[in-house]
This record gives structure tokens, C-alpha cells and sequence, in this order.
């Protein structure tokens, strides 16, 4: 079955260092990869997706996400990170064109 | 215009209430969709609209009822709901529910809570 797995709950960092949030899928062929971004009490922004060519790609904010499909990943980065980037990531795959699979989320807490 | 737009941002009803959920866009995205998301979860999907018409309903209680009258608008509208279906609703919209280049627009959600 095709699944999104985001293997943490809760990530700290402190602002201005760098940033790393896991994502892992399950889908017999290369699907179409997205990650959201939501802050408290609002709707989900896309950050940046995936679904051909160039395996890193350049998102909003200063994001960037790195497909890797030998290890069935789709790891959103950024080199450093401000308060305001505080709040809850998703990682999505759409295998079938209208369901997206949805990660179970990873909440971003800034030290500051 | 590049949003999807939701009113009314918080709603607070009571289980014999009716009330309806709102959602606009002027992209001229032809697939409309609607979510639930309890706290701390990721969206659920409720219901698919594609070129106005109720492409995919995901099991949802007949209390929940879609409605797209033109290709800019879905509502939902509710009637007897429990406490239980207390959530954040979303809206989102893409160019079509087939184009694999997609990227779904959310709104910014309502609030709902049941009393």
C-alpha cells in the first residue's frame, strides 16, 4: 500500500541554524511529491513539488527539497531558519492524480 | 487572483442547527475538493468535484452535503452534526484532477466547532 511516512514528530532548532525535515515514501513507481507547509489555525501553503526532471528543487521561503530515489525519499531543507518558519510540515504524494497520501505532519519549534 | 478564498473562518453551531461552509476561487481551476483535519492530523479527504460535477465522496455522512454551483464555488452544507465532526475544514482547488503537474490550492480553513 502507498504510504508517507515522516519519521519525526517534533523537530527544535534554534534560529539561524540549518534545517532538515525527513520524508519517506512507499510507491511502486516515481510519484508526484509535494510539501505543505501550515501555521497555526490556517490552511496548508505549498512549499515546493516534484514530479520529473531535477531531483533537487527550489521552493518558497528559501526551501529546497532533494528527491532521492534509491533511498525512497523527499527531505525538505533549509540552510537557516527564522522564527516565523515555526509551524507544521507535510510531505504528500499523489500516486493516483485526486488523492493525495499525506504524512503524519512534523511540527517545526524555533529556540530562539 | 491566486487563492482560494473561505468563509466564514470560524463557526460555532449546535446539532439541530444547518449551516453552510463557503469556498471561492477565480483560477479557473476546474477540480474543487474538500477536507476535514482534526488537530495535530493531516487533511482527510471528504469530497472531489471535477468540472462541477461530485466526482468523489470519500464515506462522508449524509449530514455533510456537497454543493458546487459554478465552476468558481463549493459549499458544504451541514445539518445535524455531532460534536464529534468539530474540525478544520479546507477547501482547495487545482487546474483539474488529472494533470499530474498539479499543485492543490488550499483556502485558509473554517473552524467548526459543534455544541
Amino acid at each position: 500500500a502507498q504510504s508517507v511516512t515522516q519519521p519525526d514528530i517534533h523537530i527544535t532548532v534554534s534560529e539561524g541554524a540549518s534545517l532538515e525535515l525527513r520524508c519517506n515514501y512507499s510507491y511502486g513507481a516515481t510519484p508526484y511529491l509535494f510539501w505543505y507547509v501550515q501555521s497555526p489555525g490556517q490552511g496548508l501553503q505549498l512549499l515546493l513539488k516534484y514530479f520529473s526532471g531535477d531531483t533537487l528543487v527550489q521552493g518558497i521561503k528559501g526551501f529546497e527539497a532533494e528527491f532521492k530515489r534509491s533511498q525512497s525519499s523527499f527531505n525538505l531543507r533549509k540552510p537557516s531558519v527564522h522564527w516565523s518558519d515555526a509551524a507544521e510540515y507535510f510531505c504528500a504524494v499523489d500516486p493516483s492524480n485526486y488523492q493525495l497520501i499525506w504524512g503524519a505532519g512534523t511540527k517545526l519549534i524555533i529556540k530562539p | 487572483d491566486t487563492e482560494v478564498t473561505q468563509t466564514p473562518k470560524h463557526l460555532v453551531m449546535g446539532m439541530t442547527n444547518k449551516k453552510s461552509l463557503k469556498c471561492e476561487q477565480h483560477m479557473g481551476h476546474r477540480a474543487m475538493y474538500w477536507y476535514k483535519q482534526k488537530a495535530k492530523k493531516p487533511p482527510e479527504l471528504m469530497f472531489v468535484y471535477s468540472y462541477e460535477k461530485l466526482s468523489i465522496n470519500e464515506s462522508v455522512p449524509s449530514r455533510f452535503s456537497p454543493e458546487c454551483p459554478n465552476s468558481s464555488l463549493l459549499n458544504l452544507h451541514l445539518h445535524a452534526l455531532q460534536p464529534e465532526d468539530s474540525a478544520l475544514y479546507l477547501c482547495a482547488s487545482s487546474r483539474t484532477t488529472l494533470d499530474p503537474a498539479k499543485g492543490y490550492t488550499f483556502g485558509s480553513g473554517t473552524r467548526l466547532t459543534v455544541v
